[in-house]
């Protein structure tokens, strides 16, 4: 019954490996993110796609590539992973717009690069 | 940036004790929110105050939003240790769809 899903929870890798997270919603939620929180928590936005489409990209290096197969999925590959790529990745989803952007996150997961 | 401010960056009380907790913003909101973030865990919503309210209630939580001052505050009254985590506010400064979150506060409740 989990709305918003992540895998995988840990990925510890090298640097200039490259790696997938995935995200999954079961919320029929039509908006999806990508954050990342840094060791010092700072949380801050990467992107959204609304039914499929970018809507929101943060000067984030191009290495991050978010595809969203469908508005229930939204994936982010990183390539050359690099040390500062070590953070919590979070993906969040929200309900069709109307309202206020209320966000349901995932549990996390925990990116280490060697 | 426009990244909201918290204060105190970390609290410690005792069972039973309120914390309050604040937090700052730079630009002018529609709303604003605060989530929990328990350790090793997403962040969830707990409340959301709109710009045109001046306090909310919900449970043991209770917010107030000042925007002549552009700061909220979150008081969780008879705090319990379940309450241990992390304290984020959040607004819609960024834009819709882009909430921007603030540096956090770290709150420890003792037995």
């Amino acid at each position: 019954d989990t709305a918003v899903s992540q895998t995988p929870k840990y990925l510890v890798t090298q640097m200039g490996n490259d790696k997938s997270i995935k995200c999954e919603q079961n919320l029929g939620h039509d908006t999806m993110y990508w954050y990342k929180q840094d060791s010092k928590k700072f949380l801050k936005i990467m992107f959204s796609y609304n039914n499929k489409e970018l809507i929101i990209n943060e000067t984030v290096p191009n290495r991050f590539s978010p595809k969203s197969p469908d508005k229930a999925h939204l994936n982010l590959h990183i390539n050359s992973l690099e040390l500062g790529d070590s953070a919590v990745y979070f993906c969040a989803s929200s309900p069709p717009s109307g309202g206020p952007d209320t966000q349901y996150f995932g549990p996390g997961t925990r990116l280490t690069v060697l | 940036s426009q990244q909201g401010e918290e204060d105190p960056q970390a609290l410690s009380i005792q069972e039973g004790e309120n914390a309050t907790m604040n937090c700052s913003y730079k630009t002018s909101i529609n709303n604003l929110q605060w989530y929990r973030q328990n350790s090793g865990r997403g962040l969830v919503h707990l409340i959301l105050i709109r710009s045109n309210e001046r306090e909310k209630h919900s449970g043991r939580l209770r917010v107030t939003l000042d925007t002549s001052k552009k700061s909220s505050s979150l008081l969780i009254t008879a705090s319990r240790a379940a309450d241990t985590a992390s304290y984020f506010c959040a607004t819609d400064a960024g834009g819709f769809q882009k909430l921007v979150f603030g540096t956090g506060t770290r709150l420890l409740v003792s037995p």
